[in-house]
């Protein structure tokens, strides 16, 4: 089954506790995306990646950290969480960065 | 500054009756629109698009249209059913960005 798969649902840490969150995808898709979801905010990408080693800043950046590596993984790093990075998580992939995307179920954050 | 705009935050209509889901983009460089649905606790799936240079796309009980000269698209459901209920997002896509409007939260009510 086609699927993005994010690791993991749930999360709460305390402020300034590395964690990072995984994402993965079988499609072979070469665009990923890490999107945060906040009430009345809807999507905001945060980070992108068009290829392997290709990454680039989406319009929420600051405070997170991505890495592409490999073609099926694009983890989302959060170096120093501080309450603000409090919100629901999506990963998604697409074949050519346009649309077409495939959600994950979604990772939700709470540092206190 | 929010590049697309979804400017009901809900909708309540009655089972039967047609939903029309409104969205307003202002960057002239999107050229691919697209609706998502999400339900609680999963992520967003994809509807239906459209592209910039046609007005209309249909997909059984789904329609989106766009007017281009308004920078304004629409999403209309007909019939609503009770299953239509979710949060429904507009997307626009341009120069490798996907940009997400805020969300409406459709509720057909039985």
């Amino acid at each position: 089954e086609a699927q993005v798969t994010q690791n993991p649902r749930y999360l709460i840490t305390v402020t300034g506790k590395k964690l990072t969150v995984t994402c993965s995808q079988n499609m072979n898709h070469e665009y990923m995306s890490w999107y945060r979801q906040d009430p009345g905010l809807g999507l905001r990408q945060i980070y992108y990646s068009m290829n392997v080693e290709v990454t680039d800043k989406g319009d929420v950046p600051e405070g997170y950290k991505v890495s592409r590596k490999e073609k099926r993984n694009f983890p989302l790093i959060l170096e120093s969480p501080s309450p603000n990075q409090t919100s629901l998580y999506f990963c998604a992939s697409s074949f050519n960065g346009l649309y077409g995307y495939t959600f994950g179920s979604g990772t939700r954050l709470t540092v206190v | 500054d929010q590049q697309v705009k979804q400017n009901s935050p809900s909708l309540s209509v009655q089972e039967g009756r047609i939903s029309i889901l409104n969205c307003d983009y202002t960057n002239s460089m999107f050229d691919y629109f697209l609706w998502y649905k999400k339900y609680p606790a999963e992520g967003p799936t994809f509807l239906i698009s459209i592209s910039s240079i046609k007005d209309k796309n249909e997909d059984g009980r789904f329609t989106v249209f766009l007017n281009k000269s308004a920078k304004h698209l629409s999403l209309h459901i007909v019939p609503s059913q009770p299953g239509d209920s979710a949060v429904y997002f507009c997307a626009a896509s341009g120069g490798n960005k996907l940009v997400f409007g805020a969300g409406t939260i459709l509720r057909v009510k039985s």
